[in-house]
């Protein structure tokens, strides 16, 4: 079972660069999400999607863009990279279907943005 | 709207001391609570969760009770090891939910 895998596990930017994290899992969850995480601020929702289709904002969602085409895949797009971005970034999915189970995480990217 | 709150600062033990890791949280209704754990370099781990009051979650010698009346979940365990040492997560998911909220994480070091 691979569970939730994100791609790249490290990246360097420069300041202005775009460039997409992968997130994919195949546990045919509803709900996937994006949280980065920083020093003393624990993690931050981004954005999140409850399906196909349907995406929403969370807690920080400047500067970052999303879509769900399918169950499987939530790609987090930076479009003009800022060195504020730098940061590790997680990839989460969970389903109703699975009870009060939290959540299942990938590994995470560590973003450097220069 | 939803928040959970835990200790910031870094918490040193040495090995086999007691460790209690507070969080309280303020949601509306019912949430479920969960303490997830992240080693170095890895992704997070659930380590716990309790879905109602009073019940009490468990798992690797940890511990942590839903008090609905003081809005607390608190993590316990009564000998720690050096294996132990990682950053804690306090988090809850809103009743009817999928959302998860963070608390800030704590920093365990257990030295031997």
């Amino acid at each position: 079972n691979a569970g939730v895998t994100q791609t790249p596990k490290f990246q360097v930017l420069k300041t202005g660069q775009s460039m997409t994290l992968q997130c994919a899992q195949d546990m045919n969850h509803e709900y996937m999400s994006w949280y980065r995480q920083d020093p003393g601020m624990g993690l931050r929702l981004i954005h999140y999607s409850v399906g196909a289709g349907i995406t929403d904002q969370g807690e920080v969602p400047n500067g970052y863009n999303v879509s769900r085409s399918t169950t499987e895949d939530f790609p987090l797009r930076l479009l003009s990279a800022a060195p504020s971005q730098t940061s590790v970034y997680f990839c989460a999915s969970s389903s109703p279907r699975t009870g009060n189970y939290g959540y299942t995480f990938g590994s995470g990217t560590r973003l450097t943005v220069v | 709207g939803d928040s959970v709150t835990q200790m910031e600062r870094p918490v040193t033990l040495s090995e086999e001391a007691f460790l209690t890791i507070n969080c309280t949280y303020t949601a509306t209704g019912y949430p479920s609570l969960f303490w997830y754990v992240q080693y170095p370099g890895e992704g997070l781990q659930l380590l716990l969760k309790a879905t109602k009051a009073d019940d009490k979650g468990s798992n690797k010698g940890f511990e942590a009770t839903y008090r609905k009346e003081t809005t607390s979940f608190h993590l316990e365990k009564g000998s720690v090891q050096v294996s132990d040492s990682a950053v804690y997560f306090c988090a809850l998911k809103g009743q009817g939910a999928q959302k998860l909220v963070f608390g800030q994480g704590t920093r365990l070091t257990i030295n031997p």
